[in-house]
């Protein structure tokens, strides 16, 4: 089973910073099986990005995926308040088919 | 508008079972796999399982395999997952959620329902 390991735990920064935040998976993955949600209290998680680079219908150009085989970045420039959220990564597995998804990183804008 | 409504918020024994659903509305369901992810409170996100809508297959996470059933009435575009021998460790919000054909990723959710597992 592969395992997601996301850094930081948790990340504070202020509006119109960068934030970048890692996914590193215990082994090399295909890049399409990817994905980065967001998810606010009391939400459902949200699909970002897909297929490690991919941004989802009505996803603004502020979030940005990338990286290959072992490491991804989901960067966001211009924080707003709003992308107060925790960020997971998630990965598909197949034969037999497993998700798995990292921990999550908490990020916090003051 | 493509969604995903599930049943209520459920409370139940140690050792029962719990049974949740999950209604597609606004798109032709049956070519999407749909799978059950749960997160206990304050916690992360942990996959239990999926259903590839088309014929019923199912498959399952390891941990679950023992435990979990999720399955497909096609005639009401409904899921369901039943988990059996609850313990307190099973209270979470469960989500049902899409995945598009040949993806990889879940692209709609279910609102989530709490399951409470106490005596």
């Amino acid at each position: 089973e592969i395992v997601l390991t996301q850094s930081p735990g948790t990340l504070s920064l202020s509006p119109g910073e960068r934030a970048t935040l890692s996914c590193r998976a215990s082994r090399s993955i295909n890049s399409r099986s990817l994905t980065w949600f967001q998810q606010k209290p009391g939400q459902a998680p949200r699909l970002l990005i897909y297929a490690a680079s991919n941004r989802a219908t009505g996803i603004p150009d502020s979030f940005t995926g990338s990286g290959s085989g072992t490491d991804f970045t989901l960067s966001i420039s211009r924080l707003e308040p709003e992308d107060s959220a925790v960020y997971y990564c998630q990965q598909y597995g197949g034969s037999p088919p497993e998700y798995t998804f990292g921990q999550g990183t908490r990020l916090e804008i003051k | 508008q493509a969604q995903l409504v599930q049943s209520g918020a459920e409370v139940k024994k140690p050792g029962a079972s719990v049974k949740v659903s999950c209604k597609a509305f606004g798109y032709p369901s049956a070519t999407y796999y749909m799978h059950w992810v749960r997160q206990a409170p304050g916690q992360g996100l942990e996959w239990l399982g999926r259903v590839d809508t088309s014929d019923g297959r199912a498959h399952y996470a390891q941990k679950f395999r023992d435990r979990v059933t999720v399955t497909r009435d096609t005639s009401t575009s409904t899921v369901y997952m039943e988990l059996s021998s609850l313990g307190s460790e099973d209270t979470a919000v469960y989500y049902c959620a899409r995945e598009p054909p040949e993806t990889m990723y879940f692209d709609l959710w279910g609102q989530g329902t709490l399951v409470t597992v106490s005596s």
